[in-house]
């Protein structure tokens, strides 16, 4: 079936650049999200992407989307404290009633 | 006021013992979810619902049931709680009238099964 992975942990100094990777199976997936879940709290939407599209940018996020390796990252330039928070991959396929979740990376951020 | 609301926050609960997870929106959406996150496996979709007549079955599903009371309300039963539903449960809505088929989630419960 359709899987989702990224790697489990991250930490990155304040002020540096933090980039997140994240691979799937479903080559037909057309929408691919990330969700920042901060302690204690549910998961937001952070930012997605078609995949007919390879770069967004949005503010101090980029999210870049290589569909032949089947490969999604998310960069946070100039990474903050407030940074510091669980990211989820998700894809969804068009058409599709259900959204697959990555097992989410937990980035650390040392002041 | 948050859009997605989930009580109770927190529970303790001992083996055996029925339980109900109960979500509330005031987003007028029609879909909703209920997920399990356990660390290292993400988040996983229990059942979804589509409408107030629409209920399915997520990947898993065993061991659970839900309620779709209203288009704002879903509740996740368990039946018979086991240790191994210690998890963190998640209520979910859409829209589908939202092409990007966002998700908005709520604070999340903490169950634990003793």
């Amino acid at each position: 079936g359709e899987d989702v992975e990224q790697s489990l942990f991250l930490s990155v100094r304040e002020g540096d650049s933090s980039v997140i990777n994240c691979t799937y199976t479903d080559s037909s997936s057309t929408y691919l999200y990330w969700y920042k879940q901060e302690p204690g709290a549910g998961l937001q939407l952070l930012t997605y992407i078609f995949s007919n599209m390879d770069m967004k940018q949005d503010q101090r996020l980029t999210v870049l989307l290589n569909k032949k390796d089947k490969h999604l990252s998310l960069r946070i330039a100039d990474t903050q404290t407030g940074d510091s928070a669980i990211y989820f991959c998700a894809v969804r396929n068009t058409g599709g009633f259900k959204t697959i979740f990555g097992a989410g990376t937990r980035l650390f951020v040392k002041a | 006021d948050a859009d997605v609301t989930q009580t109770p926050r927190n529970r303790i609960t001992k083996t055996g013992k029925r339980i109900m997870l109960e979500c509330s929106q005031t987003k007028g959406h029609d879909r909703m979810y209920w997920y399990r996150q356990d660390p290292g496996l993400g988040l996983r979709l229990i059942y979804y619902s589509f409408d107030v007549k629409d209920i399915n079955k997520g990947e898993i599903s065993d061991g659970y049931s839900v309620s779709r009371q209203a288009q704002a309300k879903f509740s996740l039963s368990l039946e018979s709680a086991i240790p191994n539903q210690t998890a963190l449960y998640f209520c979910a809505t859409s829209d589908p009238r939202d092409r990007e088929s966002r998700q908005y989630f709520g604070p999340g419960t903490r169950l634990t099964v003793t």
